[in-house]
């Protein structure tokens, strides 16, 4: 099994960066995803990262050490519209079914 | 839009009732995935088709069980409903299991 450890709830400022931090334990690596969700919709996908390092993509860049059992993700520029929960999700060893951390709610206030 | 289409969008029901929810896929996807989401335990997941064979179980209750059809549609079916079972549940869908999922809009199912 696993365990995934991430911030209930952050708050930042429009125009700002924020750092979302996800700590994990797992017996076995098959990569970390980051998922958003607005609430009452759907989770939708961001980043997967299986090699340790930095990603990004536009305002979002996610990194990973696997060595650490550590990722993060970077969001830059916040805007209102980034406000969401956002998942850290880490497949158990041997499987390729993530499991979802309980999320990090994201307030940017003006 | 991802592509996943859930139905119904809202369902409410009555304690020790029997509900069925639909998922479709994304086109070309063969990976099916059911979760569900209450307020207290997160995105929990439950099941995985992949092309119309059980593929992996997780928190799946015995009252709760899936299949995934020859056309790769899935339905997931719950039984006996307890005020528990209140949930938004999710399908996702993926070209394999490896890959980012897609997530449809969820049913969410109020149990009174």
């Amino acid at each position: 099994g696993q365990n995934i450890d991430q911030p209930t709830e952050m708050t930042a400022t429009e125009g700002a960066i924020v750092q979302i931090n996800c700590t994990y334990q797992t017996s076995g690596f098959n990569g970390l995803f980051w998922y958003q969700q607005h609430a009452g919709e759907a989770p939708t996908f961001l980043s997967y990262n299986v090699l340790d390092g930095l990603e990004e993509k536009g305002r979002f860049s996610s990194f990973l050490s696997r060595s650490k059992g550590y990722s993060y993700l970077l969001l830059k520029e916040l805007q209102m519209k980034d406000s969401a929960s956002y998942l850290c999700a880490v497949p158990s060893g041997g499987s390729y079914i993530p499991t979802f951390g309980r999320g990090t709610s994201l307030i940017v206030h003006p | 839009d991802s592509g996943v289409t859930q139905t119904p969008k809202h369902l409410i029901t009555a304690t020790g009732q029997r509900v069925t929810l639909r998922c479709s896929p994304r086109s070309g996807d063969l990976s099916v995935y059911w979760y569900q989401q209450s307020l207290d335990q997160g995105l929990q997941f439950l099941i995985q088709y992949y092309n119309g064979e059980e593929r992996a179980k997780g928190n799946i209750l015995e009252r709760f069980s899936a299949q995934q059809f020859p056309d790769l549609h899935s339905e997931l079916n719950l039984s006996s409903l307890e005020l528990g079972d209140s949930a938004l549940y999710f399908c996702a869908s993926s070209v394999v299991e490896h890959n980012e999922q897609f997530f449809g809009p969820g049913t969410r199912l109020t149990v009174l």
